[in-house]
Order: structure tokens, then C-alpha cells, then sequence
């Protein structure tokens, strides 16, 4: 079965810190897709990023990098310089290629809620 | 580009009522998955539809069904109503191949139940 593990419910910064939001999930599939949503407080999921699970280059946007690492199934999320703008929740979810075609559905963590203070 | 829509943004019902939400796509998506999320939790799926066909189910009651329309929009209802239904409801569309499946969500419907 998929579970994805957000362990951190919580996390408290500075502007400016950089900081590692972690993500640990689980499946049986040698298929998968892994991706990473932020929810601010407005409520709308915001599409951050998409792996498959034969990529595991690690990616870099602007301030934002994503560790994919399947020795430990892990997809870490690092912010740098964090602003006051990235004060939300993030989620990270799993998916799976669905037998009957298409992908199965996205098992959410429970998200970690990220505040940044000025 | 429009992105995903819901109507409407907020409801109050009671107990024992029943309710719909709609949900236009993405332009160009063919895919509509509905979520739950409640206070302080993750999105929890309830199910899929594509090609006007329910493709794939969470594990929600027959309470909780659902629509797909040809041009791609879609519905979701909730009949008898229970305290328990008050969330946070997403739609969200994507791509059937897998090959671009990001999903992406409208702003969601919030169901509160009195």
C-alpha cells in the first residue's frame, strides 16, 4: 500500500534561513511519481513539482531544490533564503500508474506547516 | 489559460441534506479527481472520472457520487449529509497519460454542515 511521511508537522524559521522539509513515503511499485504541493492560507494546492520514479536527478528552481533519493525513499524539499511569502503548508504526495491506465490516485502526507517570521 | 475552477466557494447545509459541487478543468484536460481534506489534514481522495466514467474510488461511501459531462466538467454529490461531510472539497484535472499527470487544483468548496 502507498503512505507518504511527512514527519515534521511544524517548522518555525527567520527570513533568510534556509530550511529542509522531509518526506519519506512508501510502495510497491517500481512506477511511481512523487510530487510536492504548497497550500497557503487562501486553501488552493499549488503545484510545485513532479519525479518520476526513474529520475532521480535532484532539481533546482530559483530558491527551491528537491532531493530525490530511492536507497531511502526520500524526497526532501529545501527552501533557501526562506521569505515571508513561503509561510504555508507543504504537501507531499505519491502516485502510481493505475493497472487499468492512467495514474492512481494522490496519497497525500499530512503536510508540514512552514512559517516564516521576519 | 484558465485554470481549474469550482462553484460554489462556500455552502451551509444541514444534517440530512444533499449537495453538489461542480468543477471545471483545465483547459485542455480530459481528467477530473475529487479530494476531501479536513481541518489540518492532507487531501484525501474520493474519485476519479474519466472519459464520463468513474475510473477509480477512495474509500467513501455511496453517499458521495459523481459526474463527468463531454466537454470535460464535472460534479460531485454528497446526499444525507452528516456532520462528519463539513471539509475543505478540491477538484483537481490533469492528463489521463500518465506520461503528464500533474494534477492541478481549483480553490476548492468549502461544505460546512450544521
Amino acid at each position: 500500500a502507498q503512505k507518504v511521511t511527512q514527519a515534521q508537522t511544524e517548522i518555525s524559521v527567520v527570513e533568510k534561513e534556509d530550511v529542509t522539509l522531509d518526506c519519506v513515503y512508501e510502495t510497491r511499485d517500481t512506477t511511481y511519481y512523487l510530487f510536492w504541493y504548497k497550500q497557503p492560507p487562501s486553501g488552493e494546492l499549488v503545484f510545485l513539482i513532479r519525479r518520476n520514479s526513474f529520475d532521480e536527478q535532484n532539481e533546482i528552481s530559483g530558491r527551491y531544490s528537491w532531493n530525490f533519493q530511492k536507497s531511502t525513499s526520500s524526497f526532501n524539499f529545501t527552501i533557501t533564503a526562506s521569505q515571508v511569502v513561503d509561510s504555508a503548508v507543504y504537501f507531499c504526495a505519491l502516485s502510481e500508474e493505475a493497472p487499468q491506465g492512467g495514474s492512481e490516485k494522490l496519497v497525500f502526507g499530512k503536510g508540514t506547516k512552514l512559517t516564516v517570521n521576519p | 489559460d484558465a485554470g481549474v475552477t469550482q462553484s460554489p466557494t462556500h455552502l451551509i447545509k444541514t444534517r440530512g441534506q444533499q449537495v453538489t459541487l461542480r468543477c471545471s478543468p483545465k483547459s485542455g484536460h480530459d481528467t477530473v479527481s475529487w479530494y476531501q481534506q479536513a481541518l489540518g489534514q492532507g487531501p484525501q481522495f474520493i474519485f476519479q472520472y474519466y472519459e464520463e466514467e468513474e475510473r477509480q474510488r477512495g474509500n467513501f461511501p455511496d453517499r458521495f457520487s459523481g459526474h463527468q459531462f463531454p466537454n470535460y466538467s464535472s460534479e460531485l454529490n454528497v446526499n444525507a449529509l452528516l456532520l462528519g461531510d463539513s471539509a475543505l472539497y478540491l477538484c483537481a484535472s490533469s492528463f489521463f497519460d500518465p506520461k503528464y499527470n500533474e494534477q492541478f487544483f481549483g480553490p476548492g468548496t468549502r461544505l460546512t454542515v450544521l
